[in-house]
């Protein structure tokens, strides 16, 4: 059965640094999206993604964040200036239509 | 807007006994609902949809849960727990425009527990 996948699974930076997180989603999947869950709360939506632009975002989802499809498969999420508050688990979803298939996730630890 | 609600932040069954985890939803339009399990140190898995269908809703590993418009509710259930369902539980709405895209609202979360 097709799955999302991630990587990578854990990820320990710095605070100021740029991480990216990288998803590949399911293949025939139009739609792409990620979400985060800080440790100990519920998880929120980040963006959604479809047709190469930006369909949605949150108030989460300020300038030091960014989404691109750079190729066929891939879908990544950049955080250009981490802060300590990032750390949290980050899943990416994918759906064809309305119903969302979420990968295994990554784990960002900032310090 | 929408929100969710889950009533419940534990529950705490034992193994071949009933499970009930509740949900209830607010939303300005006729949404879609879902529930998804995350096991321990694992993703996010559906469990079962509601898509203004039948409104009861059958699942994977024998779960199942009831939209009840009148109740804004959309509890799950499973009529008997093995250890294996020991994992947390979200509700989650979606606002159902018709497409994709929507972002996805999640609840708080039950964790569910299993005693032998």
């Amino acid at each position: 059965e097709p799955e999302v996948t991630q990587t990578p699974s854990h990820q320990v930076t710095q605070m100021g640094q740029e991480v990216i997180l990288r998803c590949v989603p399911i293949s025939n999947h139009l739609y792409f999206y990620w979400y985060r869950q800080i440790l100990g709360q519920k998880v929120e939506f980040l963006v959604s993604f479809y047709n190469n632009e930006i369909s949605e975002k949150s108030e989460i989802f300020d300038d030091q964040f960014s989404v691109e499809r750079p190729d066929g498969s891939n879908f990544t999420l950049k955080i250009r200036s981490t802060k300590l508050e990032d750390s949290a688990m980050y899943f990416c979803a994918s759906s064809y239509q309305e119903t969302q298939y979420f990968g295994p996730g990554t784990r960002l630890l900032v310090l | 807007a929408q929100s969710v609600t889950q009533l419940d932040s534990h529950v705490s069954v034992s193994e071949g006994t009933p499970v009930l985890l509740r949900c209830n939803y607010s939303s300005s339009y006729s949404p879609s609902l879902f529930w998804y399990v995350q096991h321990p140190n694992k993703g996010l898995q559906l469990l079962l949809k509601y898509t203004s269908a039948a409104t009861l809703v059958k699942g994977i590993n024998g779960f199942e849960a009831e939209f009840k418009k009148s109740e804004t509710s959309f509890h799950l259930t499973k009529p008997s727990a093995h250890m294996s369902d020991a994992a947390e539980y979200f509700c989650v709405v979606s606002r159902n425009s018709g497409g994709g895209a929507d972002g996805l609202t999640f609840g708080k979360g039950t964790h569910l527990i299993i005693q032998p």
